[in-house]
């Protein structure tokens, strides 16, 4: 089955940095886009980046462009997010999901469980 | 930004009973819209795409209607394991997903 498991999560000042991994199993990791979604504490849900299956195209909400890098390495199963010059309001729950093709577009069909960023001095 | 509003923010409704949660997009998303589930301390499922496709392993009392900006989610008859919070999404305006801020569907 497939299984998304997300690490990496921890507190941090502001203006630091951290990396999150996302660890998939299940299906053909390499085939299929990938998202990172992030949710602040009793708040709802907010895209946060895209990569193609291939690496080739990535894509930012404007609230981190400039600031975090999606990336992933076909060979190890694993997508990263890369998070610098981290603010207050980057504190979330940030949960990685696998694209599929919607009709229409594409949307999210499995998750993982999330990891937790705190950004706080 | 394509900003989608549900409603209400809080839905109390006993089990058993019909629930029907509403979702509107500030333009339209043609039929480009995907309901989640998600139940305290776990991710987000997939319940609806297309407006109105199931996704696999989603029981037939959850179904979607609507396209354009208005859009309707419908649970037939509750069961206690459908009390969480849904949100809407729209992913016409790909990549810039936007998501609704959530309807909590409590027990009555």
């Amino acid at each position: 089955q497939v299984q998304l498991v997300e690490s990496g999560g921890g507190v941090v000042q502001p203006g630091g940095s951290l990396r999150l991994s996302c660890a998939a199993s299940g299906f053909t990791f390499s085939s299929y886009g990938m998202h990172w979604v992030r949710q602040a504490p009793g708040k709802g849900l907010e895209w946060v980046a895209f990569i193609r299956y291939d690496g080739s195209n990535k894509y930012y909400a404007d609230s981190v462009k400039g600031r975090f890098t999606i990336s992933r390495d076909n060979s190890k199963n694993t997508l990263y997010l890369q998070m610098n010059s981290l603010r207050a309001e980057d504190t979330a729950v940030y949960y990685c999901a696998k694209d599929r093709v919607c009709s229409g577009g594409s949307c999210h069909d499995y998750w993982g469980q999330g990891t937790l960023v705190t950004v706080s001095s | 930004e394509i900003v989608m509003t549900q409603s209400p923010a809080t839905l109390s409704v006993s089990p058993g009973e019909r629930a029907t949660l509403s979702c509107r997009a500030s333009q339209s998303v043609s039929s480009n819209l995907a309901w989640y589930q998600q139940k305290p301390g776990q991710a987000p499922r997939l319940l609806i795409y297309g407006a109105s496709t199931r996704a696999t392993g989603i029981p037939a009392r959850f179904s979607g209607s609507g396209s354009g900006t208005e859009f309707t989610l419908t649970i037939s008859s509750l069961q206690s394991e459908d009390f969480a919070v849904y949100y809407c999404q729209q992913y016409n305006n790909w990549p810039r997903y936007s998501f609704g801020q959530g309807t909590k569907l409590e027990i009555k």
